[in-house]
């Protein structure tokens, strides 16, 4: 079991440049989550989804796309990448007591 | 959604125990209540999970009172890895189906 992967673990984007960061589980869950963390702050939600084919926006969606076209995968999209995206980006997944398993991170640099 | 408060930090010695209490004042009926532990560079970790009253795992115990107002998470005995962030976090599974928020944190500092 190798539970939430994400990919790459980092990355340096300039102004403008787009790229998709990889999420996937092995669980079998139906919930995923992505969240951002900024320095010496908590998580914020940017996206979320409750199934397959099924995405809602969370706090902080602006800048952001994402889809859901299989169970084990839940890719985010930046577009246009702006300075202020800048941060460490987690996905996770939620089991059925409502435990939430995190992956490593993707620490995303836009310069 | 319910808006969770954690004090910012705290400091304890090793071997103490610790209690770090979250309160959600507008928490629904149907809500649940998870923490979790998140050291530098990592993602966050699932420590326990409750609904009402107390719960007891291998590392800590919740206590949450018949309002569900306030959570208590209680680390017994900590030790200098158990330095981290811990955070609450309160799940919407009533008009948001699967939406969750987390806190600022608590930020736990064990000295020897």
């Amino acid at each position: 079991n190798a539970g939430v992967t994400q990919t790459p673990k980092f990355r340096i984007l300039k102004i403008g440049q787009s790229m998709t960061l990889q999420c996937a589980q092995d669980m079998n869950h139906n919930y995923m989550y992505w969240y951002r963390q900024d320095p010496g702050m908590g998580l914020k939600l940017i996206y979320y989804s409750v199934g397959a084919g099924i995405t809602d926006k969370g706090e902080v969606p602006n800048g952001y796309n994402v889809s859901r076209s299989t169970t084990e995968d839940f890719p985010l999209r930046l577009e246009l990448a702006a300075p202020s995206q800048t941060s460490v980006y987690f996905c996770a997944s939620r089991g059925r007591n409502y435990e939430q398993y995190f992956g490593p991170g993707t620490r995303l640099t836009v310069t | 959604l319910a808006k969770t408060t954690q004090p910012i930090s705290m400091d304890s010695y090793e071997g103490q125990e610790v209690n770090i209490t979250c309160s959600h004042n507008n928490i629904a009926t149907n809500d649940y209540i998870t923490w979790y532990q998140q050291f530098p560079s990592q993602g966050p970790r699932f420590i326990i999970q409750g609904y009402k009253t107390k719960v007891t795992n291998e590392v800590a115990s919740l206590f949450i009172p018949a309002d569900r107002k306030s959570s208590t998470l209680s680390l017994p005995r900590v030790s200098l890895s158990d330095t981290a962030v811990y955070y609450c976090l309160v799940g919407d599974e009533s008009t948001n189906a699967g939406k969750s928020t987390f806190g600022d944190g608590t930020t736990l500092t064990v000295k020897p």
